[in-house]
């Protein structure tokens, strides 16, 4: 069964340096979307993108962060200056058709961002 | 926006009782409602998921129900086993605006044998 992968699965990086997050969605899905849970708390909506452009963000999602579908597989998030409460879980998801939120999404492993 | 509430933070059953998750949320144009589990470490899976256009939907040991006009709806999982032991997850999608699931605070399950 097709998955959603993300890499890398732990990054480590020092306050005030750039993170680049990798996912690589279901092949046939069209929408693209990342979450962040931090430790034991709830996941929350980061961002969604559809048709190489942002559809929706949250209030979350500043100046500081980008995403970027740089090839026909691949999905980035990017946090330009890492904070130390940027230090999370960021999940990417990914839906065949969107519709308006009522489509099924489908969670990738994770990658956990340790900002020191 | 949207907000989504989830009760109870923690839920203890023996192994072969049922346990109830129950959640809120505020926008009522919200119509799709997705359940997931997440074990230790893992990623949210999804378990269940209930458009609103139902009431009701079952899957095995696992149902979810709706009531649109309380903004009410809940995940049962009969004959619990430990193996069902995670954090639950709901969520809603607003109908408006686009694509984004908003998630409540999770049900930390545990199953004693």
């Amino acid at each position: 069964e097709p998955e959603v992968t993300q890499t890398p699965s732990h990054q480590v990086t020092q306050m005030g340096q750039e993170v680049i997050l990798r996912c690589v969605p279901i092949s046939n899905h069209l929408y693209f979307y990342w979450y962040r849970q931090i430790l034991g708390q709830k996941v929350e909506f980061l961002v969604s993108f559809y048709n190489n452009e942002i559809s929706e963000k949250s209030e979350i999602f500043d100046d500081q962060f980008s995403v970027e579908r740089p090839d026909g597989s691949n999905f980035t998030l990017k946090i330009r200056s890492t904070k130390l409460e940027d230090s999370a879980m960021y999940f990417c998801a990914s839906s065949e058709l969107g519709r308006r939120s009522t489509d099924t999404q489908y969670f990738g492993p994770g990658t956990r961002l340790t900002v020191l | 926006g949207e907000n989504v509430e989830q009760h109870p933070s923690t839920l203890s059953v023996q192994e072969g009782d049922s346990a109830v998750i129950k959640c809120t949320y505020s926008d009522s144009a919200s119509n799709y409602f997705p359940w997931y589990k997440q074990e230790l470490g893992k990623r949210p899976q999804l378990i269940i998921d209930i458009r609103s256009n139902v009431g009701e939907k079952k899957d095995q040991r696992i149902a979810v129900t709706l009531n649109k006009t309380a903004k009410h709806f809940s995940l049962h999982i009969t004959e619990t086993q430990p193996e069902d032991s995670a954090v639950y997850f709901c969520a809603a999608s607003p109908g408006t605006g686009g694509f984004k699931t908003i998630f409540g605070a999770g049900t930390r399950l545990f199953v004693k044998a």
